[in-house]
């Protein structure tokens, strides 16, 4: 069965620091991967997303991932976080089949102290 | 375009009772998901209508039911509430159902707090 691993459940960084959150998926066949954010209050919103192509996704508010087909990995890094990033951060799998249903993560809650 | 409507954003039960949640797709979104939300569990896939039918389940009882209208709108029922029903239910549409010929972004609603008592 498919599964996703946030192995951080709670990242603490001050402003400015450099972020990476993991994520690690179980599938051996095809996948579509995603990010999500959900800050305090707010409903969740799609921060990136990979479908095929190039490996090193671009997203929102400076985000990008990189997936890495053979560790099983889509990593989520940021090069200088800002106290507004505070937010809880899912990673998400689709996998490439005929009855394919999103498989989330359990979350990774970031804290930056300003 | 209006985003994903979920009603009531909050609700209070009491163990036993049931109750309907509700979700209003984005306008020409054929697939609805719901989810389950909590502090421990992280999001967990309840089940995703496309065009009226169930098209992929979670591992919830049966307890735990849906419906899809002819407009997309969603219905989510759970019948003899329990304590660990407390959550936040999350609805996701998008425009097609994800599988061998497409994957398709979700996009979520802001969600029914549900607390059992």
């Amino acid at each position: 069965a498919q599964s996703v691993s946030q192995h951080n459940h709670h990242v603490i960084l001050s402003e400015a620091a450099s972020l990476e959150l993991g994520c690690n998926y179980s599938y051996g066949g095809t996948v579509n991967l995603f990010w999500y954010v959900q800050y305090p209050g707010q409903h969740l919103q799609l921060l990136l997303k990979y479908f095929s192509g190039d490996p090193l996704v671009k997203g929102i508010k400076g985000f990008e991932a990189e997936f890495i087909k053979s560790k099983f990995s889509f990593n989520l890094r940021k090069p200088s976080v800002q106290w507004s990033d505070t937010a809880e951060y899912f990673c998400a799998v689709i996998a490439y089949s005929s009855a394919s249903k999103i498989i989330f993560g359990s979350g990774t809650r970031l804290s930056i102290r300003p | 375009k209006a985003g994903v409507t979920q009603t009531p954003r909050y609700l209070i039960k009491t163990r036993g009772q049931q109750v309907t949640l509700s979700c209003s797709p984005i306008s020409g979104h054929r697939s609805v998901s719901w989810y389950q939300q909590t502090p421990g569990q992280g999001l967990q896939f309840l089940f995703e209508y496309f065009s009226e039918t169930q098209r992929n389940k979670g591992n919830f009882p049966g307890r735990f039911s849906g419906r899809q209208f002819s407009n997309s709108r969603s219905e989510m029922n759970v019948s003899t509430l329990e304590l660990g029903d407390s959550a936040l239910y999350l609805c996701a549409s998008s425009a097609g159902t994800s599988g061998r010929a497409g994957v398709y972004e979700q996009f979520f609603g802001p969600g029914t707090r549900l607390t059992v008592l």
